[in-house]
């Protein structure tokens, strides 16, 4: 499968819980952003990189919130002292890009589904 | 700022037949782009379809076509000869600077 993956696909935490999910790119692509989607709502941008570098980050992504890419290739997504707003489905996705002016579709993960009591 | 609205909750259609799922959008942007994305219960999104602002013709990938007009800044997805398969939430999107932005979605049901 060279699709983009995410793990695990579901976490059940308890409020106050860091949490951490990963995220595998597809393998050519350098930009990876990752989409918050809560019940009955389309996905809200978070963040994405471009190969290692974090270029842009959503007013939706709080302190508690943080995201790594390093060597620009999987990425993880960590939320320190989870609430329970937290409950979402985070999704990834990737592609290729870089040049100005000229946009590549974005492949999307599974999701990892995130439940806080 | 850019703006996706998705007018239709829920929609029913009855196998074989076509249906329309509405999607309007906002920008300031002279060049943009749109896309479809299905959602099946397992979560992932589904790319379907994609109409650039200055794409002269309308969009067509087998099954799925995309209604474009530019003046009312419509963009629906119609979905021909529909298919069991084919219930699923749709989402309308628009490309804005290096991300998606996304309506609320519409989740179509087909009946057998």
């Amino acid at each position: 499968d060279t699709g983009v993956s995410q793990d695990p696909r579901h976490k059940i935490t308890k409020r106050g819980q860091n949490v951490t999910f990963r995220c595998d790119p597809i393998s050519e692509h350098n930009r990876l952003y990752w989409y918050r989607q809560t019940l009955g709502q389309g996905p809200e941008f978070l963040t994405y990189f471009q190969n290692e570098a974090q270029l842009e980050k959503s007013r939706l992504l709080s302190d508690r919130f943080s995201a790594e890419r390093p060597k620009g290739s999987f990425s993880t997504l960590e939320i320190q002292r989870t609430e329970q707003g937290d409950s979402a489905m985070y999704l990834c996705a990737s592609s290729l890009g870089g040049g100005t002016g000229f946009y590549y579709e974005q492949y999307f993960g599974p999701g990892t589904r995130l439940t806080v009591t | 700022a850019q703006k996706i609205t998705q007018t239709q909750p829920g929609m029913f259609v009855q196998e074989k037949e076509a249906v329309t799922l509405d999607c309007t959008y906002d920008t300031s942007d002279p060049s943009y782009g749109l896309f479809w994305y299905k959602q099946p219960s397992s979560g992932e999104m589904i790319f379907l379809i994609y109409q650039g602002s200055y794409d002269q013709q309308n969009a067509t990938e087998g099954r799925y076509s995309l209604n474009f007009q530019k003046a009312r800044k419509s963009a629906n997805l119609v979905i021909s000869a529909s298919q069991l398969g084919d219930s699923a939430m749709y989402f309308c999107a628009m490309r804005h600077k290096n991300k998606l932005v996304f309506g609320a979605g519409t989740i179509l049901r087909v009946k057998s």
